[in-house]
């Protein structure tokens, strides 16, 4: 069974542009969550989706960052205009029902 | 909001020495993980435990669950370098929406 999968691994960007994070799901998870950590800091929760819904968004910004998880197709986490403070990792992680969540190996956001 | 606290916040110590790292909370929680993060890789779950008072053992280390479901131990026995890494404590509080709770993370060193 083939773990959560994340792509880019590392991803750069200049101000201003678009960023998309996707995020495979381990097969039969419906759960999905994204985080984000800052070097040296632990992770913060960002959304929770379950398939075509957004169950918990409250540790996402308000504004440039949207999350999806279609029915078909892998999570999508999108951060347009992105500044220089956007520079982090960001992991998914799945899990088939609440409780333990298996991560992916992240992607790495680089503003410049 | 749950949150879980973790001591110590840094932990540097010589091969084969002993450890503990703990993670508390004021709120009862319905189950704990606990997870090791090398540098550049995604949190890698290491064990659950659910049952007030439970513990349970991988190789050297063990990890136990407060009797009142509300703090965790992970002892480790014998350090190994390749015991190197973040460790988090995470958990679904109970009640309600169980959005899973991660703790600020001990960061441990071993050193040949």
């Amino acid at each position: 069974n083939a773990g959560v999968m994340q792509n880019p691994r590392h991803l750069v960007r200049r101000r201003g542009q678009e960023a998309r994070l996707r995020c495979s799901p381990m097969k039969g998870h419906s759960h999905v969550y994204w985080y984000r950590q800052l070097p040296e800091e632990g992770l913060k929760f960002m959304v929770y989706l379950q398939k075509e819904n957004i169950i918990d968004e409250s540790g996402m910004p308000k504004e440039r960052f949207s999350a999806e998880f279609p029915k078909e197709g892998p999570s999508i986490l999108r951060i347009q205009q992105v500044v220089r403070g956007d520079s982090a990792a960001y992991f998914c992680a799945s899990s088939p029902s609440l409780g333990e969540q298996y991560f992916g190996p992240g992607t790495r956001l680089t503003v410049t | 909001t749950q949150l879980l606290e973790q001591s110590p916040q840094f932990l540097s110590i010589q091969e084969g020495e002993n450890l503990t790292v703990y993670c508390n909370s004021s709120s009862v929680f319905s189950s704990l993980q606990w997870y090791r993060q090398e540098p550049g890789e995604g949190p890698v779950l290491l064990v659950t435990v659910v049952t007030g008072g439970e513990v349970k053992k991988l190789k050297r280390l063990t990890f136990q669950f407060g009797d009142a479901r509300k703090d965790s131990s992970l002892h480790i026995t014998a350090a190994q370098p390749g015991d190197t890494g973040l460790y988090l404590c995470a958990g679904p509080a109970s009640g309600g929406y169980q959005k899973v709770t991660f703790g600020t993370g001990t960061k441990l060193q071993v050193i040949p």
